[in-house]
């Protein structure tokens, strides 16, 4: 029983465009979200969160946007750059539990 | 900037050996997670370490796996013996708490023969 789930396996972006990731969630207890981006053969890096309490959370080109209602989370990438091409995953918790990962998505950004 | 350190990076070994990794978290990051990432899934728990103590191995395959943090500060995750399923990607985590999120190492690559 998949807790997050991420239904997109990947995603293919122009440079410069706009990248939309998004994430599903059926456990309405999670109370805390955070996107990880993953090069190959290295540990997931972290990327930004959101509490439960917000909607909506920027930190430079990345902006996390949270739809409580609807269960459902999604990153945004303004613009997107090359660099960005990595596979991302969205990662949720409730209290201290430890975090629960999606399959992630592959972004490939096209120069 | 503060890393958590994994060896070794990469590690075949043949079907019903043993294995070993050592992971060393940031230093004063009290919880050390072991996570398990298979090719296209994605990471997914083992174990949970509060200091030395085990809060969360639910999903650790206790007749093969073992997990350690004697004096709370570096863990040891075994498999023995190995089996051709546990091929994936072991990955290391440590966090102070959890609005900063987990800081990952860079993960011991196996591969069962």
């Amino acid at each position: 029983d998949q807790q997050v789930k991420q239904n997109s396996p990947s995603l293919s972006v122009q440079e410069g465009r706009i990248s939309i990731l998004n994430c599903d969630y059926t456990n309405s207890m999670f109370d805390y979200f955070l996107w990880y981006k993953k090069y190959p053969a290295e540990g997931p890096t972290f990327l930004i969160s959101i509490s439960s309490i917000k909607d909506k959370n920027e930190d430079g080109r990345f902006t996390v946007f949270l739809n409580k209602s609807a269960k459902h989370l999604s990153l945004h990438i303004v613009p997107s750059q090359p660099g960005d091409s990595a596979v991302y995953f969205c990662a949720a918790s409730t209290g201290n539990t430890p975090l629960v990962f999606g399959k992630g998505t592959r972004l490939s950004v096209i120069a | 900037e503060a890393e958590v350190a994994q060896s070794p990076r990469y590690k075949i070994t043949e079907k019903s050996q043993a294995v070993a990794f050592w992971c060393d978290p940031i230093s004063g990051h009290a919880t050390l997670y072991w996570y398990r990432q298979i090719l296209g899934q994605g990471p997914e728990l083992l174990v949970q370490f509060q200091d030395e103590s085990v809060v969360d191995d639910s999903q650790l395959p206790k007749d093969r796996f073992s997990a350690e943090r004697l004096k709370g500060v570096d863990s040891t995750l075994k498999i023995q013996p190995a089996e051709l399923g546990d091929s994936a990607m072991y990955l290391c985590a440590s966090s102070r708490n959890r609005e900063g999120g987990y800081t990952f190492g860079s993960g011991t690559r196996l591969t069962v023969v």
